[in-house]
């Protein structure tokens, strides 16, 4: 039943080393989002893809960059992790039609 | 201007208590206000939205109460139980050039005591 589905649900890795995680929809949406969670705080949106459209958010750093290279997946690579970018990530979809985003469980990133 | 102010931060009532969360947005381009259930170690699940045209909106035992004028929406839970321990997120959105662009509240860490 699952519709948004991230992979791993939780992720290590060591200051510095490329990490991706993934995300897969069933849900046929056209958009996924990415989002950092951290700790008690609201989840911040890194970008999103309107079909094969890539939309950056303004503060969203270099060090994280994403791929979808269809409907159903998209990946969140972040290139050099440092301790600051452990983290809660989501990832969401929506479509056309919809005004709510529907979100996957996360992964929990930690760094080390 | 895209900031949403929720309050409070945390709130702890007991079993069949009535808790009350705060919104209060100031850009009237938006068009959606969702409420999200988040448990720990899980991603936000949608609980009930409204539309600004429409003051109050029922489900179960969730209410969303909303005040255009004010620009201020609250989520009342009737009859809480443990199980609706939790954090909540309001949210506001509108759609800009196909997406839903989603400005989250800070959230506010619900715990319902037997």
């Amino acid at each position: 039943d699952a519709m948004v589905i991230q992979n791993p649900r939780y992720q290590v890795t060591q200051f510095g080393k490329p990490v991706t995680l993934s995300c897969s929809q069933t849900l046929n949406h056209n958009v996924m989002y990415w989002y950092q969670q951290k700790s008690s705080q609201a989840p911040k949106l890194l970008f999103h893809y309107y079909d094969k459209d890539f939309n950056n958010e303004a503060d969203t750093p270099d060090n994280f960059q994403s791929r979808r290279p269809n409907t159903s997946f998209c990946f969140l690579d972040i290139r050099s992790p440092g301790l600051g970018d452990a983290a809660m990530y989501l990832c969401a979809t929506s479509g056309d039609l919809n005004t709510e985003a529907f979100f996957g469980q996360g992964t929990r990133l930690t760094v080390v | 201007q895209q900031q949403v102010k929720q309050s409070p931060q945390s709130l702890i009532v007991q079993k069949g208590g009535i808790p009350i969360i705060n919104c209060a947005y100031e850009n009237t381009a938006f068009d959606y206000f969702p409420w999200y259930q988040q448990f720990p170690g899980k991603g936000p699940a949608l609980l009930i939205a409204i539309r600004p045209d429409v003051s109050e909106k029922k489900e179960g035992r969730f209410t969303i109460s909303f005040n255009k004028s004010a620009k201020q929406f609250s989520l009342h839970i009737m009859d809480s139980q443990p199980g609706d321990s939790a954090t909540y997120f309001c949210a506001a959105s509108y759609r800009s050039g196909g997406y839903q662009k989603v400005t989250f509240g800070t959230g506010t860490k619900l715990q319902v005591i037997p």
